[in-house]
């Protein structure tokens, strides 16, 4: 069951903060976040891997609810370089490393 | 982190033929992955690479169709069989790391199948 992420797009303006949430149906082991820039490859930018971590790069930190099988993104004083489309991937198995990638939250930030 | 490559970046192919794309890792890596992302929208798990063995396949996804060869920890090929326009896609590799579980995808291949 892919996870469901929320908005489905925003739009900022640079400076403004935004959340995405990532919710699973399934109970989850560990979460990924994901940047990805049009036309390129998805970039790596954090795990969470125990209920209720988190974790911060830079000025974006995430967060992971275990009980609530939910984890969120925070982009705090959003810079351009940060628009693109957020992913978040969950694994649902201890040990596992295949993980299911959730519906994405395209972000935009305007100057 | 690991650096990924992918052959080719993109094709144009005509239904019913065959492509296969290569990835290769700069490293060993026991995790290696294929998923596929149409225009839009998020990725789908094809399969993971097994080195050694046969690959394991998600739902909605078969051999016949994706076969997979590991013949080693840095290499791996998809071929996308019988090809028709609903297999327009990107394919993209991975490769999670052991220690870590941090996932990184290789560049991508575009392909259009008219």
């Amino acid at each position: 069951q892919q996870p469901v992420q929320s908005p489905q797009a925003v739009i900022l303006r640079e400076g403004e903060d935004a959340v995405i949430n990532c919710s699973s149906s399934k109970a989850l082991y560990s979460v990924h976040w994901y940047r990805q820039k049009h036309g390129e490859a998805p970039v790596f930018l954090m795990i969470l891997l125990k209920g209720g971590e988190q974790k911060g790069h830079e000025k974006i930190s995430a967060s992971f609810n275990e009980k609530k099988q939910q984890s969120s993104l925070y982009l705090t004083a959003s810079q351009l370089s940060y628009s693109g489309t957020y992913f978040c991937g969950t694994a649902s198995t201890s040990g596992t490393y295949k993980y299911i990638f959730g519906t994405g939250t395209r972000l935009k930030v305007l100057a | 982190s690991a650096v990924i490559s992918q052959k080719p970046s993109r094709d144009i192919c005509q239904r019913g033929t065959s492509l296969t794309i290569q990835c290769q890792v700069d490293s060993q890596v026991t995790m290696m992955f294929w998923y596929r992302q149409q225009p839009g929208q998020s990725l789908t798990l094809i399969a993971t690479a097994n080195q050694g063995s046969e690959a394991t396949y998600e739902s909605g996804f078969v051999i016949d169709k994706f076969p997979i060869s590991r013949p080693n920890l840095t290499f791996s090929t998809l071929t996308v069989s019988n090809m028709s326009p609903e297999d327009s896609s990107i394919y993209l590799c991975s490769v999670v790391q052991a220690m870590t579980y941090e996932q990184y995808f290789g560049p991508g291949t575009r392909l259009t199948v008219t």
